[in-house]
């Protein structure tokens, strides 16, 4: 079955640095990855959406400059947090998906911003 | 706009009782309906999908279009069944995923 790796589980940096999220698909390519944010005990939240070899189209509200979003090959997306705040700490799971074949998530990263 | 709602942010049921979760959506073409489930610590994970119309662990869920709705049921709880249900939404290939907010399911014994 398809399976998606996210990494790392968890991470937690000063306010003001970076943080890099990444989001494989292994035994399968993905054609479109997703980025969700899920708050505690809320729902998930999309906040863009990434095909291979373009750019990631961000939902209303989202900044594409905070959250970088690279999907430079068919198994790989990474999401960036720049400049890192506690306002951002959170959980940040990946999806990805195959034409019309389901979507598949990863196991999320939690966040933590000090 | 794509839009999913679950009205009921808990919902507790006995062991062996129906439990029905609520889900409506709103979207102007032909939507895929899902229903992901996530167990305590665990990812998210596919529990239906409308199209394949198959039941999963004693769920099932109709899409009625003329009520924009795609509740899931089961007709007799069990204790392992207590996890968060989201339904959400797509229009369809590889089109983005929108998700309700959330059913918490509590199967109390």
């Amino acid at each position: 079955g398809a399976v998606v790796s996210q990494h790392p589980s968890w991470v937690i940096c000063k306010s003001g640095t970076s943080v890099k999220i990444e989001c494989r698909s292994l035994d399968f390519q993905a054609t479109t990855m997703f980025w969700y944010r899920q708050f505690p005990k809320q729902s998930l939240m999309l906040m863009a959406t990434s095909n291979e070899g373009s750019k990631a189209t961000y939902e209303q509200g989202v900044e594409k400059d905070k959250f970088l979003i690279n999907h430079a090959s068919l198994t790989l997306s990474t999401l960036t947090v720049t400049s890192a705040h506690p306002e951002d700490s959170s959980f940040y799971i990946c999806s990805a998906t195959r034409q019309s074949r389901g979507y598949t998530f990863g196991s999320g990263t939690r966040l933590t911003v000090v | 706009a794509q839009r999913v709602t679950q009205p009921e942010k808990l919902l507790s049921v006995f062991k062996g009782a129906p439990v029905e979760l609520k889900c409506n959506y709103s979207y102007s073409g032909s939507p895929e309906l899902f229903w992901y489930v996530q167990y305590s610590r665990q990812r998210l994970q596919l529990l239906l999908r409308h199209i394949s119309r198959e039941s999963i662990k004693g769920f099932t869920a109709d899409l009625n279009k003329g009520e924009t709705s795609f509740h899931l049921k089961k007709p007799f709880a069990q204790e392992e069944d207590s996890a968060m249900y989201y339904c959400a939404l797509s229009g369809g290939g590889s089109e983005k995923l929108v998700f309700g907010k959330g059913t918490k399911l509590t199967v109390n014994p």
